[in-house]
C-alpha cells in the first residue's frame, strides 16, 4: 500500500461546480498535512495546510479525519483557473520529510 | 524576494555520463529537499538537508546518486553514469523552520538521458 494515495482523476467539472478530493494515508502517526497545487509543467506551490479542526480559505475547505486517516479538499464555485493537479502531502513522523501523493487532476470547463 | 533557483533548467546527456544539478535555496532557509518527478507521476522524495547535514538519504535510488550542501546554502545533486531511467524533472525545495514544512520549490531541472 502506498503511503499516500489519491484518486488520479481527471475530474472534469463545469465552472461554478463544487468538487471534492480525498486522500488517504497509511501512517497513523502522521503529524502534518497539506494540499499543494501544481500547474502543467510548473513547480508545486502550497495551497493550504490542513488542521485538525478543519480550515477554510475563500472557496477552499480542507478537512482532516484522523480516525479514518484521510484528508479532503473541497473547492466551491470552481473557476477556469482552478484547473491544475492537486497534490496531497503528509509528514509521516514530524521533522522535514514529506510524502507527496501522485496528485488529482482537475479540469474546469466553461 | 528571490525564490529558489535551479540550474541548468534543461540538461540533455548521453547514457553513462555524469551530471551535476544545482539548487540555490531561499536565503536563510535551513532545510533543503530534492525530489524527482517523472512524466505524469507524483514527486519522489530523494534527500533532505538540515543545514549541511543530510539526516535522511533514504530516497536516493542508487549509489549513483549523491548530494551535498555547503555553507548551509547551495546544494548539488550528482548523478554518475546516468541511465535512461534517470530522465525526469529534478525539483529542489527549501523550507524555513518557522514555517513548519511549507516548502518553496524551484522551477526544476529537466534531465534527458539519451
Amino acid at each position: 500500500r502506498k503511503e499516500v494515495e489519491q484518486d488520479p482523476g481527471p475530474f472534469n467539472v463545469p465552472e461554478g461546480a463544487t468538487v471534492a478530493f480525498n486522500c488517504t494515508y497509511s501512517n497513523s502517526a502522521s503529524q502534518s498535512f497539506f494540499w499543494y497545487r501544481q500547474d502543467c509543467r510548473k513547480e508545486p506551490k502550497l495551497l493550504m495546510s490542513v488542521y485538525s479542526s478543519g480550515n477554510e480559505d475563500g472557496r477552499f475547505t480542507a478537512q482532516l479525519n484522523r480516525a479514518s486517516q484521510y484528508i479532503s479538499l473541497l473547492i466551491r464555485d470552481s473557476k477556469l483557473s482552478d484547473s491544475a493537479t492537486y497534490l496531497c502531502v503528509v509528514n509521516p513522523a514530524g521533522g522535514f520529510k514529506t510524502i507527496f501523493g501522485a496528485g488529482t487532476r482537475l479540469f474546469v470547463k466553461a | 524576494g528571490a525564490g529558489v533557483s535551479q540550474s541548468p533548467s534543461n540538461k540533455v546527456t548521453e547514457k553513462g555520463k555524469d551530471v551535476e544539478l544545482r539548487c540555490d535555496p531561499i536565503s536563510g532557509h535551513t532545510a533543503l529537499y530534492w525530489y524527482r518527478q517523472s512524466l505524469g507521476q507524483g514527486l519522489e522524495f530523494l534527500i533532505y538537508f538540515q543545514g549541511n547535514s543530510a539526516p535522511d538519504k533514504s530516497g536516493l535510488p542508487s549509489d549513483r546518486f549523491s548530494a551535498e550542501r555547503t555553507g548551509g546554502s547551495v546544494s548539488t545533486l550528482t548523478i554518475q553514469r546516468t541511465q535512461q531511467e534517470d530522465s525526469a524533472v529534478y525539483l529542489c525545495a527549501s523550507s524555513d523552520q518557522s514555517s513548519y514544512n511549507e516548502q518553496f520549490f524551484g522551477p526544476g531541472t529537466r534531465l534527458t538521458v539519451l
